[in-house]
This record gives structure tokens, sequence and C-alpha cells, in this order.
């Protein structure tokens, strides 16, 4: 298993500004992964963190709103911009320790819930 | 299109009793099926997975799912339901399609369990 730590677990922003999300793993990994919940939806894959190079973006979500780093392989940070309500979720680390393959689950943070007014 | 559906938003249960949750998915080829548990204000908790092999997996806090490909199906299920299981269960299909974002996981929409003392 991995032990994700990420910062902060909560944040109330104001519209306009933006925030970043800090996910610490306790071990290396090979992919680390970042998710949004919308309020009583399901997860979206938002982007892969690449280590040492530009995060790779799901459809609908672009780098110049979510703003990615990856600068070793037991750390990454989030960065919502320009924030509005509609940024309001919570967002999921995620990480698999399972290189080229597609068998091993993935482990998850415990979130970092945005509200932003 | 890689997806799940789980068609129940809620299951009530009393303790003591059996409880399932359902989930059905539609892929392109072998399916990686995956389901975990989020309780209130954490991330998700992996709970089992089936690649390959026996129909029947067992996972955490005795928990099973049972893989049925002619229904598409992979319920989750536990023979006596306990209070503490109480908690937001989601259902997840790994995407193995060629060219595919390696690892990444599509989410059901979630089904909320209550189990009443």
């Amino acid at each position: 298993s991995a032990v994700i730590s990420q910062k902060p677990s909560r944040d109330i922003c104001q519209r306009g500004t933006s925030l970043t999300i800090q996910c610490q793993v306790d071990s290396q990994v090979t992919m680390m992964f970042w998710y949004r919940q919308q309020p009583g939806q399901s997860l979206t894959l938002i982007a892969t963190a690449n280590q040492g190079s530009e995060a790779t973006y799901e459809s609908g979500f672009v780098i110049d709103k979510f703003p990615i780093s990856r600068p070793n392989l037991t750390f990454s940070t989030l960065t919502v911009s320009n924030m509005s309500p509609e940024d309001s979720s919570i967002y999921l680390c995620s990480v698999s320790k399972n290189r080229g393959s597609n068998t091993g689950e993935l482990f998850f943070g415990e979130g970092s819930r945005l509200t932003v007014l | 299109a890689q997806s799940v559906a789980q068609p129940e938003d809620q299951v009530n249960v009393a303790e003591g009793n059996p409880l399932t949750v359902k989930c059905t998915y539609s892929v392109s080829g072998n399916p990686y099926l995956f389901w975990y548990v989020q309780y209130p204000n954490r991330g998700l908790q992996f709970l089992l997975k089936y690649i390959t092999g026996d129909n029947l997996v067992k996972g955490s806090y005795g928990f099973e799912a049972e893989f049925n490909k002619s229904q598409t199906s992979f319920h989750l299920k536990k023979p006596s339901a306990l209070v503490s299981d109480s908690a937001l269960y989601f259902c997840a299909v790994r995407d193995i399609r060629r060219g595919s974002t390696l690892g990444r996981l599509y989410f059901g929409r979630g089904t909320q369990l209550t189990v009443w003392p």
C-alpha cells in the first residue's frame, strides 16, 4: 500500500484566486494522478502527473487552469487557478505502484475539499 | 466506451442482514474491475479487484464481489452487514484500451450504503 498525505484538507477560497494542493507519498511511486469529485458526483480524472515532464491532461482539462508539478517520485502539486464556484470539489491525489501494468489498484489520499465563494 | 453503472443511489439494510451493492460494466475487451469505499470526509479505500481467475473475489472487511460475465455485473456483497459499513461505495473499471491513459479508472456514481442498528 501507500500512505498519501494531502494539504490542505479543506479550504474556503475567494473567486478569482488560486490554490495549490500538495500530495506527498511515503514511498516512491511510478504513477501519480489527480482526480476531481464534484458534489454528489463520481470521480473524474484530471491528469497524470509525470515526473520531470509536463502532465498529461484528460479531455476537458487544461494546463492553464490546473497546472501540475511533479519534481520527484514522491511529491506532486495541483493548482486550481482563477477559481470560480464551479471549481468547488474534492480534489484527490492517487498513486499506482505498478509500472506498465493495469492490474494494480490505485491508492488515494484523503482529498482536499475546496469551497469557492 | 469504458463505463460502469451503479443503478442504486442508496441501499439501506439492517445490521446482521446480507447486503448487495450493484454494479454493471461496459468495456472493450476483458474487464479489470475494482470496488472502493469512501467514509465521510475521507479518501477512497481499496476493497477488492477482479482481474482474472475465480469469479468470486474476496476483499477487505469481509466484503466479496462476484464477477458475472454473461450479465456484465460485479456486485459487491457481504453476508452480514455492520453499522460501521455505512459509507459511499464506488465501482470502477480500468481503461485497458491501447493508447489510453495507463492506470486510469472509470468510476460509477457511487452508492450510499446505510446500515441501521
